[in-house]
């Protein structure tokens, strides 16, 4: 079963609107990291956002924020003010602390800003 | 600080050849990982290292890929044969493990493979 699931293959959004991006997770470890990367053309993976299982509050980093709805295994990015640098791929990913603590990272979802 | 270091930015070769990609991860970092990527996917581990130590090599396919870290700092990832399968982006990654639940990876530009 597929523990991380993003169910947009590619997303659009005008420039300066803003953008969610859905990730659904999949765990039956009580404790866990929630982290969202960005991938551009370039290749390198870059971390954006961490959400712990047990924060209280949704975790924001500038103009990133993440939605964080742990009834619903969901950790949902949303982007504010969209840029055209914004244009990427963004992969999704877990780390169950008791099951192996290695990262499992999603299919991506790949964001187009437009002008 | 230096990033994750990784050489070959690029390589391309012919199936039953061999070939090694080399990683050097930010300084202090006692976890290194492996990661392949094929296009348009996400990165899927082959093997995570706690220092010197592999200490989940379950995704590794162990007949043909190969991997150490000797003196757990720089590590290097091997393939022999390679097949055409293999063609991917090979990323490495090294975090600073703690015993606070963050922490996170930081990544290398990776090594695009072509196997042809």
């Amino acid at each position: 079963a597929q523990k991380i699931t993003q169910t947009q293959p590619g997303m659009f959004v005008q420039e300066k609107e803003a953008v969610t991006l859905d990730c659904t997770y999949d765990t039956s470890d009580p404790s866990y990291g929630l982290f969202w990367y960005k991938q551009p053309s370039s290749g390198e993976m870059i971390f954006l956002i961490y959400q712990g299982s047990y924060d209280q509050q949704n975790a924001t980093e500038g103009r990133y924020s993440l939605n964080f709805q742990k009834a619903r295994k969901s950790a949902n990015l949303v982007i504010s003010a969209s840029q055209l640098g914004d244009s990427a791929m963004y992969f999704c990913a877990m780390r169950e602390d008791n099951y192996g603590q290695n990262f499992v990272f999603g299919p991506g979802t790949r964001l187009s800003v437009l002008p | 600080e230096a990033g994750v270091v990784q050489s070959p930015r690029y390589k391309i070769i012919e199936k039953k050849q061999p070939v090694a990609f080399w990683c050097n991860p930010i300084s202090g970092h006692n976890t290194l990982y492996w990661y392949r990527q094929n296009l348009g996917q996400g990165p899927e581990l082959l093997i995570r290292y706690e220092n010197e130590e592999a200490v989940d090599d379950s995704q590794l396919p162990k007949d043909r890929f190969s991997a150490e870290r000797l003196k757990g700092v720089d590590s290097t990832l091997k393939i022999q044969p390679a097949e055409l399968g293999d063609s991917a982006v090979y990323l490495c990654a090294s975090s600073l493990r703690t015993d606070r639940p963050f922490y996170e990876q930081y990544f290398g530009p990776g090594t695009r493979l072509t196997v042809t």
